[in-house]
């Protein structure tokens, strides 16, 4: 139980495109789902927080405007870049929580900015 | 806010030994500590997890110990086995709010 998917795995798109990574929670509701950006060798940077139906909650430092986050359902999150820039190439990480404290990550995706 | 250091940020052990890494936390107010096994190129995998109203918790080779007075949380492998190889992260968290997480610890399981 408790396994997360992400879509795709690995995007490549040239300067000035959107790209959208979609995650799901494929056995269980996911009252909550974070996002997270992993730069290599470093830890885990929590980017936002969404909960189903309402809007998300950026962290510090975030634009919200260029990373749009939608949790439309119990069962998908989604993460758009807009206007991507090789800056923001990295591997981008869903997690889900359905009740509780307990987080599922799903397995990434790398994005890489021409 | 919640700050979580981790040491150490490499650890190297020979197959068969055991491996400790630990965390320290801030906020006394955490109460979820959670553990996370992450390999190359993929994503995040809860290995073991711990709540403040116990103070270990063990999962075959695997155990959590957690010491509430002191803030400070530490995973233990033994019998240790080349597919342990991985970067391992802590994270504290209070309830349902965002979990912070520890710097991770690079470990190598030499055959």
């Amino acid at each position: 139980g408790a396994v997360v998917s992400q879509h795709p795995s690995r995007v490549i798109c040239k300067s000035g495109t959107s790209v959208k990574i979609e995650c799901r929670s494929l056995d269980f509701q996911a009252t909550t789902m974070f996002w997270y950006r992993q730069f290599p060798k470093q830890s885990l940077m929590l980017m936002a927080t969404s909960n189903e139906g309402s809007k998300a909650t950026y962290e510090q430092g975030v634009e919200k405007d260029k990373f749009l986050i939608n949790h439309a359902s119990l069962t998908l999150s989604t993460l758009t870049v807009t206007s991507a820039h090789p800056e923001d190439s990295s591997f981008y990480i869903c997690s889900a929580r359905e009740q509780g404290d307990t987080q599922y990550f799903g397995p990434g995706t790398r994005l890489t900015v021409l | 806010g919640e700050n979580v250091e981790q040491h150490p940020s490499t650890l190297s052990v020979q197959e068969g030994d055991s491996a400790v890494i630990k965390c320290t936390y801030s906020d006394s107010a955490s109460n979820y500590f959670p553990w996370y096994k992450q390999e190359l190129g993929k994503g995040p995998q809860l290995i073991i997890d711990i709540r403040s109203n116990v103070g270990e918790k063990k999962d075959q080779r695997i155990a959590v110990t957690l010491n509430k007075t002191a803030k400070h949380f530490s995973l233990h492998i033994t019998e240790t086995q080349p597919e342990d190889s991985a970067v391992y992260f802590c994270a504290a968290g209070q309830g349902a709010q965002k979990l912070v997480f520890g710097q991770g610890t690079r470990l190598t399981i030499n055959p």
